[in-house]
């Protein structure tokens, strides 16, 4: 069975501050994406990374994929209010499905 | 373009009915995910469809079931309630290619079991 443990479980921050949520996986995983969620919503996709090493920036969010393709990481610079909200990661593979952490909840005070 | 349209928002059912939940993807998405999350354990994959054919199903009880008609909309039914399937389904829909392909998800439908 593929897990992926997502971590820290909460966050709470103030803004203009740093921060690391970690997705680590004992499995290998064809694809890592990330995804926010907020309260009543259906999780939107954030970025898709494929290849292990690689490295994808979006403003102020810097997503890494492990060499392994085993973990990721999403690095948010200056957070600000709006970036409130449950961060997901899933990995993908071959088959038709994927395999979602259970979440980093995002606090973000003004 | 539209996005993934999944109805009812809300629903409220009694222990031992049954429910059909609906999910219209993306136009052009011919693969449609289904999803359950709970606060417990978070998304648990349930099936897949790509042109009405089931590809892939999660580790769940036979009384969870779904379909795929040929213009991709897809449902899912669960028969005889159980007070833990109260949980906010979620539908997915994305072109089909495996691995790579980013999905797009519905808003979901919260079930409520009494």
């Amino acid at each position: 069975t593929q897990l992926l443990e997502q971590s820290p479980q909460f966050l709470s921050i103030q803004e203009g501050e740093n921060l690391t949520v970690y997705c680590n996986s004992s499995s290998v995983f064809s694809s890592l994406q990330w995804y926010r969620q907020e309260p009543g919503e259906g999780p939107v996709l954030l970025v898709t990374v494929v290849t292990g090493g690689e490295v994808k920036k979006l403003k102020r969010l810097t997503f890494q994929f492990g060499d392994a393709r085993k973990d990721s990481s999403l690095h948010i610079t200056a957070a600000q209010p709006g970036d409130t909200g449950l961060y997901l990661c899933a990995g993908g593979g071959s088959n038709y499905k994927l395999t979602f952490g259970k979440g980093t909840l995002l606090t973000v005070n003004p | 373009k539209a996005g993934v349209t999944q109805t009812p928002r809300y629903l409220i059912k009694t222990r031992g009915q049954q429910v059909t939940l609906s999910c219209s993807p993306i136009s052009g998405h011919r693969s449609v995910s289904w999803y359950q999350q709970t606060p417990g354990q978070g998304l648990q994959f349930l099936f897949e469809y790509f042109s009405e054919t089931q590809r892939n199903k999660g580790n769940f009880p036979g009384r969870f079931s779904g379909r795929q008609f040929s213009n991709s909309r897809s449902e899912m039914n669960v028969s005889t309630l159980e007070l833990g399937d109260s949980a906010l389904y979620l539908c997915a829909s994305s072109l089909g290619q495996p691995s790579s392909g980013g999905y797009t998800f519905g808003s979901g439908t919260r079930l409520t079991v009494v």
